[in-house]
């Protein structure tokens, strides 16, 4: 069964470094998103992406993050400076089509532990 | 009042009960209903989506929207140990992508 792929499982850094979290969404899907879920809270959405551009970004989503869909197969999130407050599960998910199409299936996940 | 409220349990019920997860939402602008089962360190897997009013049926699972009292279930039969995990409500308007969800209720089915 087709699946997202997230690298790495585990990410540490240190406050202020950059890190990049990567994803193979499902090959035929055309919708991507990343989600993160702090521990013990909701899983958030941060952002969606279509057609090599933003489609919405949530109020999280600012100026230290960045995506990139880099070839045909890669999706990242970028995180340029990072803080304590980013420490998280970050969800990456892929979808065929939006609306009464709209299927989100997610990866595993990639845990960052900003110190 | 949150957008969408869900007990966050834990729930623990004997293999072979009928369990119903709930969540209550605020918004009436919600248009598209899933649900969601996660186990521990993994990613949210969708079980059920739908984006009307009613029931839908899959296998075990029956989904359960009623938009008149802003209030969805899910319904899982003959539960099996392999239930256990945490089951996530999300839903989001038509004019975004943004999905919100449930804090998650946290199932425990013992043999």
């Amino acid at each position: 069964e087709p699946e997202v792929t997230q690298t790495p499982s585990h990410q540490v850094t240190q406050m202020g470094q950059e890190v990049i979290l990567r994803c193979v969404p499902i090959s035929n899907h055309l919708y991507f998103y990343w989600y993160r879920q702090i521990l013990g809270q909701k899983v958030e959405f941060l952002v969606s992406f279509y057609n090599n551009e933003i489609s919405e970004k949530s109020e999280i989503f600012d100026d230290q993050f960045s995506v990139e869909r880099p070839d045909g197969s890669n999706f990242t999130l970028k995180i340029r400076s990072t803080k304590l407050e980013d420490s998280a599960m970050y969800f990456c998910a892929s979808s065929e089509g939006t609306g009464a199409n709209e299927k989100l299936f997610f990866g595993s996940g990639t845990q960052l532990s900003v110190l | 009042q949150k957008e969408v409220e869900q007990d966050p349990g834990p729930l623990s019920v004997p293999e072979g009960a009928i369990v119903s997860l709930n969540c209550t939402y605020s918004n009436s602008a919600f248009q598209y209903f899933m649900w969601y089962r996660q186990y521990s360190r993994k990613g949210p897997e969708l079980l059920m989506y739908t984006y009307s009013s009613g029931n839908k049926e899959d296998g075990r699972f029956t989904a359960q929207v009623d938009k008149s009292s802003k209030y969805i279930s899910l319904f899982i039969r003959d539960s099996q140990p392999s239930d256990s995990a945490t089951y996530l409500c999300a839903m989001r308007p038509y004019n975004t992508d943004k999905l919100i969800f449930g804090t998650g209720t946290r199932l425990q089915v013992f043999p």
